[in-house]
């Protein structure tokens, strides 16, 4: 099946230790997305890609990037974690909608839990 | 940017009760969404109603848009325990550089006992 796909589901790390989360899609689509989600909030839009555009949403810290080195593999990259970061992230993506041929509903994998020691 | 906000923020029902969830946004949208995200888990899509729509269907789902009012409402009928999950509206905000983007409000917790 079709799927999004997010690894690890957990992880764990030091205070100011990289860590890198990694998704990839075999839906085949040209937009891919990550969110953060804290308990009982919304899902916060970090940044997206749409193909090879990086589209930074104007809030998002410089302690995180992202690469997408190909259609179907985005990568979240959390260079210095602080406490506040421990968080539900969520990748997710979506079809062309900027043709207007088609609806920009979004697809999410399962999430990565961060948990920051 | 907009967000939508929901009510209640949690919701307690019994199993075959409806369930109506309400979102309200503030600026022109493209299309409204509805989804349900499962404990600790990601987020499924629901139901999308585009602005010139005013109600839509999807099995036991049934959503209402009043771009005059600038709300929405979701109706489960016939709930059962498995409905249990956050529901979340999301806008596509109409016009600007943000088209394509969701805008995520805090959600409704919906609780369905057995």
């Amino acid at each position: 099946d079709a799927m999004v796909i997010q690894n690890p589901r957990y992880q764990v790390t030091q205070f100011g230790k990289p860590v890198t989360l990694s998704c990839s899609q075999t839906l085949n689509h040209n937009v891919m997305y990550w969110y953060q989600q804290k308990s009982s909030q919304a899902p916060k839009l970090l940044f997206h890609y749409y193909d090879k555009d990086f589209n930074n949403e104007a809030d998002t810290p410089d302690n995180f990037q992202s690469r997408r080195p190909n259609t179907s593999f985005c990568f979240l990259d959390i260079r210095s974690p602080g406490l506040g970061d421990a968080a539900m992230y969520l990748c997710a993506t979506s079809r062309d909608w900027k043709s207007g041929r088609t609806d920009n509903e979004q697809f999410f994998g399962p999430g990565t839990r961060l948990t920051v020691l | 940017s907009q967000q939508g906000e929901e009510d209640p923020q949690a919701l307690s029902i019994q199993e075959g009760e409806n369930a109506t969830m309400n979102c309200s946004y503030k600026t022109s949208i493209n299309n409204l969404q509805w989804y349900r995200q499962n404990s600790g888990r990601g987020l499924v899509h629901l139901i999308l109603i585009r602005s010139n729509e005013r109600e839509k269907h999807s099995g036991r789902l049934r959503v209402t848009l009043d771009t005059s009012k600038k709300s929405s409402s979701l109706l489960i009928t016939a709930s059962r325990a498995a409905d249990t999950a956050s529901y979340f509206c999301a806008t596509d905000d109409a016009g600007g550089t943000s088209y394509g983007k969701l805008t995520f409000g805090q959600g409704t917790i919906l609780t369905v006992h057995p």
